[in-house]
């Protein structure tokens, strides 16, 4: 019920290409959707977040994308860039609680020049 | 750009032994966190802590951990009688309101031999 499953664990993009890491949860309490972005050696960066109540946002390169009958949600990079090559992690928590999230498993992004 | 600092960024013990990792959370904060990340594998909750008090805990976080903040900027993880498998990353984490969005730190490595 609390699991929040991220495919796929890794991915090789080139430069330029579109990159779609996707999510699915199974807790239909869970209302607010982070996406976190972590460089080796690094902790998660807060990169983009969502609420169920629209179905896309959109910051520069970075899209969510949010399905709520489906119970899934993805992030899109457009243009990857080599600099975007990092783990992903998908994570989803619930305002009425305590909002700590619930972490997908990570995806290895790797963008080639 | 604010952070949340995390000494030390690698810590070696014998096994049975106890660690005390440190985090310094961001000043104007007032959720704190520790999370924990086994190599390759997801970041996994371990307690919360508002008002001088633990607000929330996993399962794993058992009476081998403790969490204390022993002045105003200062916020430590205690861990008692270590054992091989808490070998991990160690992220400390804070919010201003604790409404998501967390501020990670760097994380401490902690092997446990």
């Amino acid at each position: 019920q609390q699991q929040v499953k991220q495919s796929p664990q890794s991915l090789i993009v080139q430069k330029g290409g579109i990159s779609i890491i996707n999510c699915a949860y199974e807790n239909t309490a869970f209302d607010y959707f982070p996406w976190y972005q972590q460089f080796p050696g690094k902790g998660p960066a807060l990169l983009i977040a969502i609420r169920p109540d629209v179905s896309e946002k959109k910051e520069g390169r970075f899209t969510i994308s949010f399905n709520k009958s489906a119970k899934q949600f993805s992030l899109h990079i457009m243009d990857s860039q080599p600099g975007d090559s990092a783990t992903y992690f998908c994570a989803a928590s619930t305002s009425g609680g305590s909002y700590i999230p619930t972490f997908g498993r990570g995806t290895s992004l790797i963008v080639h020049p | 750009e604010p952070e949340v600092t995390q000494t030390p960024s690698h810590q070696v013990t014998q096994m049975g032994q106890e660690v005390i990792l440190r985090c310094v959370p961001i000043s104007n904060h007032l959720y704190f966190y520790w999370y924990r990340q086994i190599l390759g594998q997801k970041v996994e909750f371990l307690v919360s802590f508002y008002n001088n008090e633990i607000s929330e805990k996993s399962e794993i976080f058992d009476d081998q951990f403790s969490v204390e903040r022993p002045d105003g900027s200062n916020f430590t993880l205690k861990i008692r009688s270590t054992k091989l498998e808490d070998s991990a990353m160690y992220f400390c984490a804070s919010t201003e309101e604790g409404t998501g969005g967390y501020t990670f730190g760097s994380g401490t490595r902690l092997t446990v031999v």
